[in-house]
């Protein structure tokens, strides 16, 4: 079992790019999670996909959207790139909850470190 | 919001000694993971504690959660380099949608 995959492992872009960020869920996952986790600081939960729907949102701009697609696999997709977005992005992947107060494992992949320069 | 603080923000054990981080939330802790991650790369799950009074423990490190004092602690016993990293507590606000505390780096001298 591969756990948790993310694509690219660095990116380099420029400031008002626009950047796709990749993620594979571990086997048997259907939830998957991205984090946003700058420099000393703990992850930030950006956003939820559960059977390709955002199902929860964290405190950031429509600048981040996402997507899941039938395979559960996700991407992370940043619009309009802020130096500000400079910061290792984490995707995590859990199995389906019962409901809200069910909480399972959540595994993490090695990130995605971004620099905005 | 809720909000997660860990103490302390660093500490440097000598090799053998034990150790314990702490988590407090500002609200009602219904769960409380606990994850290790090394400087830049992603995160290790060690354990999720989901009841009040629940222990766990995984070879040397062991983690309990206090509900009425909304707090969790990890301990661990007989440090080792292996152990050395930086521990972050996360709190579930919603199914596993977390919130972290910021961390604490723990640096383990032979």
């Amino acid at each position: 079992d591969a756990g948790v995959t993310q694509s690219p492992t660095h990116l380099i872009k420029t400031r008002g790019q626009q950047v796709t960020l990749r993620c594979s869920p571990k086997s048997g996952h259907d939830t998957v999670s991205w984090y946003q986790q700058a420099l000393g600081q703990g992850p930030q939960f950006i956003f939820q996909y559960y059977e390709e729907e955002e199902r929860q949102r964290g405190n950031f701009p429509d600048r981040f959207s996402g997507h899941q697609f039938p395979n559960y696999s996700s991407e992370l997709n940043v619009n309009a790139l802020l130096l500000g977005d400079s910061a290792l992005y984490l995707c995590a992947s859990s199995p389906t909850a019962p409901d809200r107060h069910y909480y399972t494992e959540a595994f993490f992949g090695q990130g995605t470190r971004l620099t905005v320069v | 919001s809720q909000e997660l603080e860990q103490s302390p923000q660093s500490l440097i054990v000598q090799e053998g000694k034990n150790l314990t981080i702490n988590c407090t939330s500002s609200k009602t802790l219904y769960g409380l993971y606990w994850y290790k991650q090394k400087y830049g790369e992603g995160l290790i799950f060690l354990m999720m504690l989901q009841k009040g009074g629940e222990e766990k423990s995984h070879e040397k490190i062991t983690a309990k959660l206090d509900e009425k004092k909304q707090q969790s602690s990890l301990h661990i016993t007989a440090s080792q380099p292996s152990h050395a990293g930086i521990y972050l507590c996360g709190a579930p606000q919603a199914g596993t949608a977390l919130i972290f505390g910021k961390g604490t780096t723990l640096s383990v001298s032979s």
